[in-house]
């Protein structure tokens, strides 16, 4: 079946440090992926999307890689601060009529 | 983008009654969908809200225990109808211009029921 995984572990890094972290996808080739950040308590926001054809996207302090040969994407937050302190979701289509989303890597970052 | 705002915010309701959760864009959107959260857990796709027809529900959710409308593209409407303790959770409601494009959310439901 169809499986997007994300690290359920919490990713604890220092300030300033940069964050990795990693989305893999199971059984579909999706045109598309995407990654939101979810604050407690609130709705997801759409942060960056890269396309099955791009190696990689940035947005100011963040990057996006896309392997389509590992099924795999990294997300990279460089120079981290406290306020990047969230949970991060990868979203793509497995070919049904919405997104699919991971469950989420919560990232904490220590002053 | 767009800015998507629902009502209520949060409820506390009885088991066996039924609560509707409203959902407004701010511009008009192609495809609107309503996701389930559990805490801690990721967004489950209920159904997608189709403007003028029934609903297409995804498996595992029926038509009779969420009823979905959306009368136009900017306004969607989700009932969790004769409601149990496993149906508390947070009900997230989406917009989006294409399938498989961004997707704009609301700030969510928090649903408890007792």
């Amino acid at each position: 079946s169809q499986k997007i995984e994300q690290n359920s572990e919490a990713l604890n890094i220092q300030e300033g440090k940069t964050a990795t972290l990693t989305c893999n996808y199971t059984n579909y080739s999706p045109a598309y992926l995407q990654w939101y950040r979810q604050d407690p308590g609130r709705g997801p926001v759409f942060l960056l999307l890269i396309r099955e054809n791009e190696k990689e996207k940035r947005k100011e302090r963040l990057k996006v890689t896309f392997d389509t040969t590992l099924k795999q994407s990294l997300f990279h937050i460089t120079a981290s601060q406290p306020a990047d302190s969230a949970t991060y979701l990868c979203a793509l289509d497995m070919g049904r009529r919405a997104l699919t989303f991971g469950s989420g890597t919560r990232l904490q970052v220590q002053p | 983008s767009a800015v998507i705002s629902q009502k209520p915010s949060r409820d506390i309701c009885q088991r066996g009654t039924s609560l509707t959760i409203q959902c407004q864009v701010d511009s008009q959107v192609t495809m609107m969908f309503w996701y389930r959260q559990q805490p801690g857990q990721s967004l489950t796709l209920i159904a997608t809200a189709n403007q003028g027809s029934e609903a297409t529900y995804e498996s595992g959710f029926v038509i009779d225990k969420f009823p979905i409308s959306r009368p136009n593209l900017t306004f969607s409407t989700l009932t969790v109808s004769n409601m149990s303790p496993e149906d508390s959770s947070i009900y997230l409601c989406s917009g989006g211009t294409g399938r498989q494009e961004t997707q704009y959310f609301g700030p969510g439901t928090r649903l408890l029921v007792l």
